[in-house]
């Protein structure tokens, strides 16, 4: 299976900064199936990019995605207090789909 | 509005069955793939398997394969979860979540609770 590895595991910004996560894949993505998901405590994860570079429906432009073959970043240009939440990529396109362990985005 | 409404927090002893539920609203259910997912504090989130409600495919991942049965009845827009036999490392949260053709999971339901405690 493919194996997502997600960077750092912990993040500590401020509102207003820009924040950078990675997710590297252990074999390339298959069909660019890459997806980004956000969870708050408490709360089921929601899909914020799809595609590799996609914003889901509703998603403000500040969440963008990038990245190809075996490394993508997720970019939140800047810090609204309502982004600090757990993320987590997810390959989509090998069965069985696999998730990275997550980073942390925290307020510093 | 899509939504997947889950059943509610469960608490069973080892050795017991158990069958939680994912009901389906607001789109064709029989057509879009659903899809669990566990989440424990120690593994994150694991993709189990996934149901096509209209034929009933099923696929599931090696590490889920004959620990769990996945069914779907699109009479009733739902899909299930089910054990034969709980064991305690099967504590978790569960989601469901749907998926159509070339897309992730979206949405998701709000997860059931299972806890399995002698």
């Amino acid at each position: 299976e493919i194996v997502l590895t997600q960077s750092p595991g912990t993040l500590s910004l401020s509102p207003g900064e820009r924040a950078t996560l990675s997710c590297r894949a252990s074999q390339s993505v298959t069909s660019n199936y890459l997806a980004w998901y956000q969870q708050k405590p408490g709360r089921a994860p929601r899909l914020l990019i799809y595609g590799i570079s996609s914003r889901a429906t509703g998603i403000p432009d500040r969440f963008s995605g990038s990245g190809s073959g075996t490394d993508f970043t997720l970019t939140i240009s800047r810090l609204e207090p309502e982004d600090f939440a757990v993320y987590y990529c997810q390959q989509y396109g090998t069965s069985p789909n696999t998730f990275g362990q997550g980073t942390k985005l925290e307020i510093k | 509005e899509v939504q997947l409404v889950q059943s509610g927090a469960e608490v069973k002893k080892p050795g017991e069955s158990l069958k939680i539920s994912c009901k389906g609203s607001g789109y064709s259910f029989a057509t879009y793939w659903i899809g669990w997912v566990r989440q424990t504090p120690g593994r994150g989130l694991e993709w189990m398997g996934i149901i096509y409600p209209a034929d009933s495919h099923t696929t599931y991942n090696p590490s889920f394969e004959g620990q769990v049965t996945i069914s779907a009845d699109k009479s009733i827009s739902t899909a299930y979860l089910q054990w034969s036999s709980l064991k305690a490392s099967d504590t978790a949260m569960y989601y469901c979540a749907r998926r159509a053709r070339g897309s992730p999971f979206d949405p998701w339901g709000q997860g059931t609770l299972v806890t399995v405690s002698s």
